[in-house]
């Protein structure tokens, strides 16, 4: 069970808006530490998706945003398209454990 | 352009060893935390260990605590992971990736299957 909560699934039509959360503690989220999260389709490596919060590596479309309020941070994908149809993962790390977290991972479904 | 290559995968027995490597190249890399990363199959990813640039300062799972080691050669490029006293539950693709502690993991390997079973 992961200590930084994602729920496994959400789905949306395309042009939808759709909201990954992604909730932890006092001591990770909640004590300060950015979140990151990535993208990974089937059988291919994770991919930085948003960094420190809300920033976009380069290539990443504007569709894609983040934010960051207590213990949780979101994960917003806009205008909702067939290719973005993976699984998205939160990551922040934590200072009571002195490790870093990943969510359990959200399976986005593009019907 | 950054290139994070493992290696080392393969079959082994329950209470076996195995020991990954990950090449580097593309960036300097005596100047990056990195991380191993392992998702078994059909489930998440699991934060592993992460590695200092120096190599002097190291942090573990504590599921691998005591079992894997995270090491690094800065001359050559290579990140590795000395893994023993594997069980089926270590049946995973192992990632390595750049950077770690509270920094994003920007860069990520393809992933070396490792299959521990009799």
């Amino acid at each position: 069970q992961s200590v930084l909560t994602q729920p496994p699934s959400v789905s949306g039509v395309p042009g939808q808006r759709v909201t990954i959360s992604c909730t932890g503690s006092s001591s990770n989220i909640g004590a300060g530490y950015d979140v990151h999260w990535y993208q990974q389709f089937p059988g291919t490596a994770p991919k930085l998706l948003l960094f420190h919060n809300f920033n976009r590596p380069s290539g990443i479309s504007a569709r894609f945003s983040g934010s960051k309020s207590g213990t949780s941070a979101s994960l917003d994908i806009t205008g909702l398209q067939a290719e973005d149809e993976a699984t998205y993962y939160c990551q922040a790390f934590d200072s009571s454990l002195l490790v870093v977290l990943f969510g359990g991972g959200t399976k986005l479904t593009v019907l | 352009q950054v290139q994070l290559v493992e290696s080392g995968g393969g079959l082994v027995k329950p209470g076996g060893s195995l020991r990954l490597s990950c090449a580097a190249s593309g960036f300097t890399f005596s100047d990056y935390y990195m991380t191993w990363i392992r998702q078994a199959p059909g489930k998440g990813l699991e934060w592993l260990s992460y590695i200092s640039p120096s190599g002097h300062t190291l942090y573990n799972a504590d599921l691998v605590r005591g079992r894997f080691s995270i090491s690094r050669d800065n001359g050559y490029n290579l990140l590795y992971l000395q893994m023993s006293s594997l069980g089926v539950d270590d049946t995973a693709i192992y990632f390595c990736a750049r950077d770690g502690d509270s920094h994003p993991l920007d860069y990520w390997g393809q992933g070396t299957l490792d299959t521990v079973s009799s």
